[in-house]
C-alpha cells in the first residue's frame, strides 16, 4: 500500500513563530487531506488539497503531486495551534485514506 | 459542524464481553469509516462502508464486525473484547472519494 511519511515528528516553537510541516507519499494521488488533532482529541479537517495551494487564515497548504509531497505552513503561531497534524492520502481505489504518523506541534507562550 | 455523533463517548468493559459502538450522521453521506488510534500507530482503518449493507475490511479488521442497515448509522461491534482493543475509536464520513473527511469526536474504549 501507499506509504506516508511526515516530518518533523515533533516541533516546539515560541508563540508568533512560523512553521512548515512536510508530508511525503510513495505513489501518485488525487486526494490529500490535512487534519489537526487538538489536545482534547478532536480531529478537524484543515484542507482538502490534491494539488496546488490553498490558504485559510494563518494556515496554507501546497501539494506538488508530481513530486509526491505536500507542505502545511502555519504563520504567527498561537497556543491554540498546538496538537498533532496529520496528512492522509488514499489507497486502493481512492475509497480509503491512509494516515501519516503525524507531527506533534507545541506552541509555547 | 457536520452532523456526526459517536456513542458512547467513554466505555469500560470486561474482557470477553461484546461491545457495540455507534456512529450516527445527518449529512446523508454515502461513505462511513471506523478508525482506531493508538500511540505509535496513528490512525488505522478498521472497516468502512460505501452504502447501505455495503461494507469492506480495512487494515486492522480482525476481531471487529460492522453493520449498516440505514444510511445514517454505522455500527462497530467487538464480538469478544480483548485488552488489545483498548483504544480510541473514530468514525468518519465523506460524500465521496474525492471529498474531505469529517470525523466524530471519538469513543474511548477500555477493556479490562
Amino acid at each position: 500500500g501507499i506509504q506516508v511519511e511526515q516530518s518533523p515528528p515533533d516541533l516546539i516553537l515560541q508563540e508568533g513563530a512560523n512553521s512548515t510541516l512536510r508530508c511525503n507519499f510513495s505513489d501518485s494521488v488525487n486526494n490529500l487531506q490535512w487534519f489537526h488533532q487538538n489536545p482534547w482529541g478532536q480531529l478537524i479537517n484543515l484542507f482538502y488539497i490534491p494539488s496546488g495551494t490553498k490558504q485559510n487564515g494563518r494556515l496554507s497548504a501546497t501539494t506538488v503531486a508530481t513530486e509526491r509531497y505536500s507542505l502545511l505552513y502555519i504563520s504567527s503561531s498561537q497556543t491554540t495551534d498546538s496538537g498533532v497534524y496529520f496528512c492522509a492520502v488514499p489507497s486502493f481505489g481512492n475509497e480509503k485514506l491512509t494516515f501519516g504518523t503525524g507531527t506533534r506541534l507545541t506552541i509555547i507562550p | 459542524d457536520a452532523g456526526i455523533t459517536q456513542s458512547p463517548r467513554h466505555k469500560v468493559t470486561e474482557t470477553g464481553t461484546p461491545v457495540t459502538l455507534r456512529c450516527h450522521q445527518t449529512e446523508n453521506h454515502r461513505y462511513m469509516y471506523w478508525y482506531r488510534q493508538d500511540p505509535g500507530h496513528g490512525l488505522r482503518l478498521i472497516h468502512y462502508s460505501y452504502g447501505v449493507k455495503d461494507t469492506d475490511k480495512g487494515e486492522v479488521s480482525d476481531g471487529y464486525s460492522v453493520s449498516r442497515s440505514k444510511t445514517e448509522d454505522f455500527l462497530l461491534t467487538l464480538e469478544s473484547a480483548t485488552s488489545s482493543q483498548t483504544s480510541v475509536y473514530f468514525c468518519a464520513i465523506t460524500g465521496g472519494p474525492l471529498s474531505g473527511y469529517t470525523f466524530g469526536s471519538g469513543t474511548r474504549l477500555t477493556v479490562v
